[in-house]
């Protein structure tokens, strides 16, 4: 089964700063992964997914940008934090198999708070 | 764009009782799945429904899939406090192998012993 490590677990930072989330994944090759956000008590929405290694696509204009090095590595990052990137950051992996559709696996995430 | 939304967004109930939460999209889905979320907690896979009017169990869930293919619930029988958390649905629309689900905008579920 897939295993989604991300880390930190916390992370505060001030505005202006600049931002690394870093997530891997076990037991799969070759994944579909996505960074979602999820704001405080509200819903998660979609800011990346990416196919392959080197290809990124971005689903809402933001301060943000993910990149793919690696076929099992996925990071998230920023040059400069707003108040407003301020929530919780999950990594997710989408699992399948002998044709059977699973979901998402999502990694613990990252409650990030900017100020 | 394409929109998820679902109601109530809070429920509190008294444990025993049963609980329902809706989901409703702005179109018509390919499939949608179901997710918890416990507090502090990341969300977990709970189910997929594809098939128009599809009804699957889960011990004391039910999942239904709208005969549109456009609405969803989860119906919780006799709710214990194990059954605190979020719930959202996610829908996607085309297979496109891009797996781009939209979520919901979850159901908050608060038993009380």
């Amino acid at each position: 089964s897939q295993t989604i490590h991300q880390w930190p677990a916390t992370l505060v930072q001030p505005v202006g700063s600049p931002l690394s989330l870093e997530c891997t994944v076990e037991g799969t090759s070759n994944p579909n992964l996505y960074w979602y956000r999820q704001a405080a008590g509200r819903g998660l929405q979609l800011l990346f997914y990416s196919v392959g290694i080197g290809q990124i696509s971005s689903e809402v204009p933001q301060n943000l940008s993910a990149s793919r090095p690696q076929d099992r590595q996925f990071i998230l990052s920023s040059k400069k934090l707003l108040l407003s990137d301020s929530g919780f950051y999950l990594c997710a992996c989408f699992r399948q198999g002998g044709g059977t559709n699973y979901g998402y696996t999502f990694g613990s995430g990252t409650r990030l708070t900017v100020v | 764009g394409q929109q998820v939304m679902q109601i109530p967004q809070y429920q509190h109930v008294q444990e025993g009782e049963d609980f329902t939460t809706y989901c409703n999209s702005s179109t018509t889905l390919s499939n949608i799945q179901w997710y918890k979320q416990r507090p502090g907690g990341h969300p977990v896979f709970l189910i997929q429904l594809v098939k128009s009017g599809e009804v699957k169990k889960q011990k004391r869930l039910t999942f239904q899939f709208g005969e549109a293919k456009k609405n969803s619930s989860l119906h919780i029988t006799a709710t214990q406090t194990t059954d605190v958390g979020t719930y959202f649905c996610a829908g996607v629309r085309g297979v496109s192998g891009t797996y781009k689900y939209i979520f919901g905008t979850g159901t908050r579920l608060k038993v009380l012993a």
